[in-house]
This record gives structure tokens, sequence and C-alpha cells, in this order.
């Protein structure tokens, strides 16, 4: 499978300062990376959807002045969170999309980076 | 409006049995569906993918079925090891949008 690196793994940070995540896809090209978040033991929730060389699109409910997205190049996009506060505390995921075609099926596969636990104090 | 359902949120199997995960969902629109394996801390990993235009893929000891008309689809382990041992999300989309995930099963396989 493809290799997606997701860093820092942990960060914990004081109330009111920026956290920056980044997202890199090593081994292939991906014009379409995504952010997620977690809450314990539940799903992933799509925060944003991040797209090379243009804006990023947000889900309903998510302060895009808050979680601040690049995607400048085609291997990497960084999530920054803003003026983090203690309910910021989560574990965020990226993935990058990697797309093939093929005897009449398109696969849409995204790959998964290892995940940032964000602690904000 | 939870379009991807995964209704039980746990399960239990012996080693060497066979795990029987299930997911349903309600937009008929959706071609393309994925299984993935999480960890806790760590990222989801991609296990097996099926089209709609299948109703079966076979990787190793991992199977997808694909139930159209009921909107159903299942992940067979065959057979089950405790490596297996995580929560099992499956995931819906259409064309080359987002991913709808489910709620997440969580295996445990018993040595």
């Amino acid at each position: 499978g493809a290799v997606v690196s997701q860093h820092p793994s942990w960060v914990i940070c004081k109330s009111g300062t920026s956290v920056k995540i980044e997202c890199r896809s090593l081994d292939f090209q991906a014009t379409t990376m995504f952010w997620y978040r977690q809450f314990p033991k539940q799903s992933l929730m799509l925060m944003a959807t991040s797209n090379e060389g243009s804006k990023a699109t947000y889900e309903q409910g998510v302060e895009k002045d808050k979680f601040l997205i690049n995607h400048a190049s085609l291997t990497l996009s960084t999530l920054t969170v803003t003026s983090a506060h203690p309910e910021d505390s989560s574990f965020y995921i990226c993935s990058a999309r990697r797309i093939r075609a093929g005897q009449g099926i398109t696969k849409n596969i995204q790959y998964f980076g290892a995940g940032t636990r964000l602690s904000v104090l | 409006d939870q379009q991807v359902k995964q209704n039980s949120p746990s399960l239990s199997v012996q080693e060497g049995r066979i795990s029987i995960l299930n997911c349903d969902y309600t937009n008929s629109m959706f071609d393309y569906f994925l299984w993935y394996k999480k960890y806790p801390a760590e990222g989801p990993t991609f296990l097996i993918s099926i089209s709609s235009i299948k109703d079966k893929n076979e990787d190793g000891r991992f199977t997808v079925f694909l139930n159209k008309s009921a909107k159903h689809l299942s992940l067979h382990i065959v057979p089950s090891q405790p490596g297996d041992s995580a929560v099992y999300f499956c995931a819906a989309s259409r064309g080359t949008y987002k991913y709808i995930f489910g709620t997440g099963t969580r295996l445990k396989v018993l040595a």
C-alpha cells in the first residue's frame, strides 16, 4: 500500500498558541488530501478536503479560520490549529487520495497517516 | 443522517473461526466501498475494497460481499487471528467524492 507520513504524532501546547500538523504522501502524488478528527470511541469526522493549488473545502460546522489548511505541493498538506483551546484537544488524522482506473472500475482509495494527538492545556 | 451504519459496536470471535462484520448504507448512489482496520492512536489501514459492479472481492483471508438490493456489505475474515483484534470501519463513496464512514465495530479475537 501507499505510504502517508503525518508529523508530529503527539503535541502538547498552551491555550492560545497555534499548532501545525504536516501530512506527506511519500510514494505518490496526491492532488487531494483530507483532514479528519476523531473523538474517543467515535467514528472519523471529516473536517475538510485539501486541494493542491486551491482553497480547501470545509465541512459544515468546521471553522475555516480556526483550522487553516495549505496544500502547496502534490505531496504535502498542512493543518494549522490557530489559537488552540482545550476543546480542540483531539486526534487528528490526514489521508491522501489515490485514484486508479482500469477494467471499468475506478478505485478511489485514501491512505491514512498515523494521526496526531493534540493536547491543549 | 447516518448514511453508513455499523450496527454492531463490538464482536468477539474465537481464534481460527470466521469473523463477519456488517455494514448497511442508505444512499443508492454510492458505488465504491472500503474496509479499514484501526488500532488505537493510529491511522486507519486500508484492507479491501469493492466496486458496485461486483458482488464479491477476495484478498487472502479477507473477503468483502456486496448486496446492492439490500444496501448491505460485509467483511469476512477467515481464519481469524488475535492480531486481527482492532476497530473496523466501513466506508462508502460516490465516484471520487469524499468517504462516508460507519461508526466502527470493535473486533476481539480470543486466543
